[in-house]
């Protein structure tokens, strides 16, 4: 039963290039999140998607960032024109369903922008 | 902000149990207590939730407050393995089920 896939788990890109990190849930889980890790810092929300729908994007950058998760395939995380700042860890969450479900976390990608 | 207080660090000795405090003073009757923790940079991993009664599972016990406004968290043994960040959270799945996260209390076990 394999649970929160993320790839990659390591990411360097140049400052201007474009991210695009990638998260496959747990078999059955129709919902994700995604959170994003500053380094000595706690977990910060950024997006929450069902099944080719954007349910809250409060967290997220309004120019730059986007996500999505279609019908078929992963839920994708994209950041264009990267920055230094965009260095983090980025954890992508699951849920089978909503409301009290626990989430389950993947491994993380770590973005490194030089 | 998160809506929780918990101790920066605390230590444990090898095989005894670990007790990590977490003050939710402004918890509301719908919201859940949740824990979760993180070893060595890796992705959280859940541990427990409750909303009024105490729970137990195989991993820990949670220990909520007849007022609900504070909690415990509980590793009966504590295992070197057990050192971790530990993050309590308050949670409405009313909020778009999004997790806010505290700084956590940085647990270490010690031999």
């Amino acid at each position: 039963n394999a649970g929160v896939m993320q790839n990659p788990r390591h990411l360097v890109r140049r400052r201007g290039q474009e991210a695009r990190l990638r998260c496959s849930p747990m078999k059955g889980h129709s919902h994700v999140y995604w959170y994003r890790q500053l380094p000595e810092e706690g977990l910060k929300f950024m997006v929450y998607l069902q099944k080719e729908n954007i349910i809250d994007e409060s967290g997220m950058p309004k120019e730059r960032f986007s996500a999505e998760f279609p019908k078929e395939g992963p839920s994708i995380l994209r950041i264009q024109q990267v920055v230094r700042g965009d260095s983090a860890a980025y954890f992508c969450a699951s849920s089978r369903l909503g409301g009290y479900n626990e989430q389950f976390f993947g491994p993380g990608t770590r973005l490194t922008v030089l | 902000d998160a809506k929780t207080t918990q101790p920066t660090s605390m230590d444990c000795a090898e095989g005894r149990a670990a007790n990590l405090p977490c003050n939710h003073s402004t918890i509301s009757g719908n919201e859940y207590v949740y824990w979760y923790r993180q070893i060595h940079s890796q992705g959280p991993q859940y541990i427990i939730h409750g909303l009024k009664n105490n729970e137990t599972n195989e991993m820990a016990s949670l220990i909520i407050t007849e007022d609900r406004k504070s909690s415990t968290l509980i590793l009966p043994h504590a295992t070197l393995r057990d050192t971790a960040v530990y993050y309590c959270i308050v949670f409405n799945a009313g909020n778009n089920r999004k997790l806010i996260w505290g700084l956590g209390t940085s647990l270490a076990v010690n031999p």
